[in-house]
């Protein structure tokens, strides 16, 4: 919705790094996460950050998160062709229901 | 160990009738929620249930929709005179928050509702 945005699609090429980005207008959230939606398939949970944090590292996966700017940031490397998905930043706003941005699709060539 | 399950997978019905959107969580989750996905969107939420109560039902669009949880497990998702604007994949999902912070919740693959 309006509260949290990101971009649209981002297509990269295998192998390289992908960073796909979420602004957000409520700062109030104590967490913020980060899903991916595949065809078919449910909303998947890939990694989250608390709100107090300004990174987080998880195998391929890192976060990062800049309170000031209200900007939230989900970086893959070594991108591969099963990470293709639509990515949903989330915010809990303070509330237990999440609200979620519009979804950047990945596209990853070979 | 199943997880979230959604039923139907996909339901057709014509403008005017009503519908009802059936959810199973994850065995022991306290807390269950639905979500309302148009095409291109990110998933909106509708209601949240903590136990059989609903907790916060903000996201509701009118009074058309309405939501059960009568026994704290299993969920039904109702809709009145459906309108082609409820056209959408609802989503479910479940999470186990009461003793853990972070608010992790598990979805179901979803009902896609086509309205004509």
């Amino acid at each position: 919705g309006e509260d949290v945005e990101q971009s649209l699609f981002l297509s990269v090429r295998e192998g390289d790094s992908s960073v796909i980005n979420c602004t957000y207008t409520d700062s109030s959230s104590t967490y913020l996460y980060w899903y991916k939606q595949e065809p078919g398939a449910g909303l998947q949970l890939l990694t989250y950050i608390f709100s107090n944090m300004d990174m987080k590292q998880d195998q391929r996966l890192t976060v990062l998160l800049n309170k000031k700017d209200k900007h939230l940031s989900l970086r893959i490397a070594d991108t591969q062709t099963g990470d293709s998905a639509i990515y949903f930043c989330a915010l809990d706003m303070g509330r237990r229901a999440l609200t979620f941005g519009s979804g950047t699709r990945l596209q990853v060539q070979p | 160990g199943a997880g979230v399950s959604q039923t139907p997978s996909n339901k057709v019905t014509e403008k005017g009738k009503y519908v009802e959107l059936r959810c199973d969580p994850i065995s022991g989750h306290t807390a269950l929620y639905w979500y309302r996905q148009s095409l291109g969107q990110g998933p909106e939420f509708l209601i949240y249930f903590q136990g059989t109560g609903a907790a916060d039902d903000s996201g509701l669009p009118n009074d058309r929709f309405f939501a059960v949880r009568p026994e704290g497990s299993v969920s039904t998702l109702k809709i009145q005179r459906t309108e082609r604007g409820d056209s959408a994949v609802y989503l479910c999902a479940s999470s186990h928050h009461e003793t853990r912070e972070v608010h992790e919740q598990y979805f179901g693959p979803g009902t896609r509702l086509t309205v004509t």
